[in-house]
């Protein structure tokens, strides 16, 4: 039962590096999304995909990029880190067909910039 | 467009006292209403939820909920919180009839103390 599974955990990047967050599922979940949590501020949503090949922006998508090749998969790309990206960005996955409408969570991953 | 407001930002309750959570949503149409918690460096993980029916929903540990559509409420409450359910709980609505986002409030921080 490995649910929703983010790697890495931690990351530490440089101002201006990029790097790519996993996440995979293993529930055949139709719907997928990317947050971002800060102090205080709740779960932003970055970018969400309602399935393979498609996806659309949330509330917070300008810096990130993703992709939803296949229905287990979706990668959370960011291009040219800033500071201000530092958070805990967790990846979520939910069925929306035949019932049970609630998210299932991966375990997050702390990135930071410097 | 879908919202969640979280009034309390932190809520100290002493050990074996009763305990409110407040969740107001706004919403245009019909919704499903989530509260998910998180327990420190974890993800989140789903409390309880109402999709129809009975508006009292309750969780295995005790917690309740009840869906108020005329207020736009749907408030957490527990008779009697043990220190295991310090943690942050988030309230969350998704919009029914093919709703695709999941909207979370900014989370309430619950400290129980002896």
């Amino acid at each position: 039962n490995a649910g929703v599974t983010q790697t890495p955990k931690f990351r530490i990047l440089k101002i201006g590096q990029s790097m790519t967050l996993q996440c995979t599922q293993d529930m055949n979940h139709n719907y997928m999304y990317w947050y971002r949590q800060d102090p205080g501020m709740g779960l932003k949503l970055i970018y969400y995909s309602v399935g393979a090949g498609i996806t659309d922006k949330g509330e917070v998508p300008n810096g990130y990029n993703v992709s939803r090749s296949t229905t287990e998969d979706f990668p959370l790309r960011l291009e040219l880190a800033a500071p201000s990206q530092t958070s805990v960005y967790f990846c979520a996955s939910r069925q929306l067909r035949g019932g049970g409408t609630e998210a299932f969570f991966g375990q997050g991953t702390r990135l930071t910039v410097v | 467009a879908q919202s969640v407001t979280q009034l309390d930002s932190q809520v100290p309750v002493f050990e074996e006292a009763p305990v409110e959570l407040r969740c107001n949503y706004s919403s245009s149409v019909s919704v499903y209403l989530f509260w998910y918690v998180q327990y420190p460096n974890q993800g989140l993980q789903l409390l309880l939820k109402y999709l129809s029916g009975s508006t009292l929903v309750e969780s295995i540990n005790g917690f309740e909920a009840e869906f108020n559509k005329s207020q736009t409420s749907f408030h957490l409450r527990k008779p009697s919180v043990h220190i295991s359910d310090t943690a942050e709980y988030f309230c969350a609505v998704s919009e029914t009839g093919g709703g695709n986002k999941l909207t979370f409030g900014t989370g309430t921080q619950l400290k129980v103390e002896l």
